[in-house]
């Protein structure tokens, strides 16, 4: 089954603890990218990646790292997260930036 | 930077009426795309159409239709028909050169 897998879905966490949010896809496809989710504020775009080895910052990148080593895998790191990084993320991808993004189904994070 | 309103937070419809959802946006550019997407409480974010500026022709999917009015920058998203499962947040979305910006969202309740 074609999908965007993230883990974990939810994570409580205290500040300044590293963490790195999982994000793994088996579609082959080129483009992936990172999404924050706040009330009133909708998704914000943090961090994408047009192929391997090519990331490029979002909207909102501040505090937040990724890499892209295998196409399939973008993982999201936090290296020393703070309670305003709580938030719901969600990892998307798609064959280009132009077609049909897949999204995961999110990561609850939780900073205290 | 470009933006995206919707400004209707949250909108109700009879179940088997039609109900059309407001997006405008911002921009400069002529070239660009615009999705809207569908969260149901699942949190799963799905693709329920996509308008590429350049067509003056608008998209149908099905139940679903958006009415493109390019010089006014808006976008709305017209259900018909609707149903139970329709019930969800619904984003608007607007896409140019690997930059995704999305509206903060219009929650829809079907009533029975």
């Amino acid at each position: 089954e074609a999908q965007v897998t993230q883990n974990p879905r939810y994570l409580i966490t205290v500040t300044g603890k590293k963490l790195t949010v999982t994000c793994s896809q088996n579609m082959n496809h080129e483009y992936m990218s990172w999404y924050r989710q706040d009330p009133g504020l909708g998704l914000r775009q943090i961090y994408y990646s047009m192929n391997v080895e090519v990331t490029d910052k979002g909207d909102v990148p501040e505090g937040y790292k990724v890499s892209r080593k295998e196409k399939r895998n973008f993982p999201l790191i936090l290296e020393s997260p703070s309670p305003n990084q709580t938030s719901l993320y969600f990892c998307a991808s798609s064959l280009t930036a132009l077609t049909e993004a897949f999204f995961g189904q999110g990561t609850r994070l939780t900073v205290v | 930077a470009q933006t995206v309103t919707q400004s209707q937070p949250e909108m109700s419809v009879q179940e088997a009426e039609t109900v059309t959802l407001s997006c405008t946006y911002d921009t400069s550019e002529s070239d660009y795309y615009l999705f809207w997407y569908k969260q149901p409480p699942s949190r799963q974010m799905i693709l329920v159409i996509r308008q590429e500026a350049y067509k003056q022709q608008n998209a149908t999917e099905n139940r679903f239709s958006v009415n493109f009015q390019k010089a006014a920058k808006s976008f709305s998203l017209k259900i018909s028909d609707s149903q139970l499962g329709d019930a969800a947040m619904y984003f608007c979305a607007y896409f140019r050169n690997n930059d995704m910006r999305f509206g903060a969202g219009t929650r829809l309740t079907v009533k029975p």
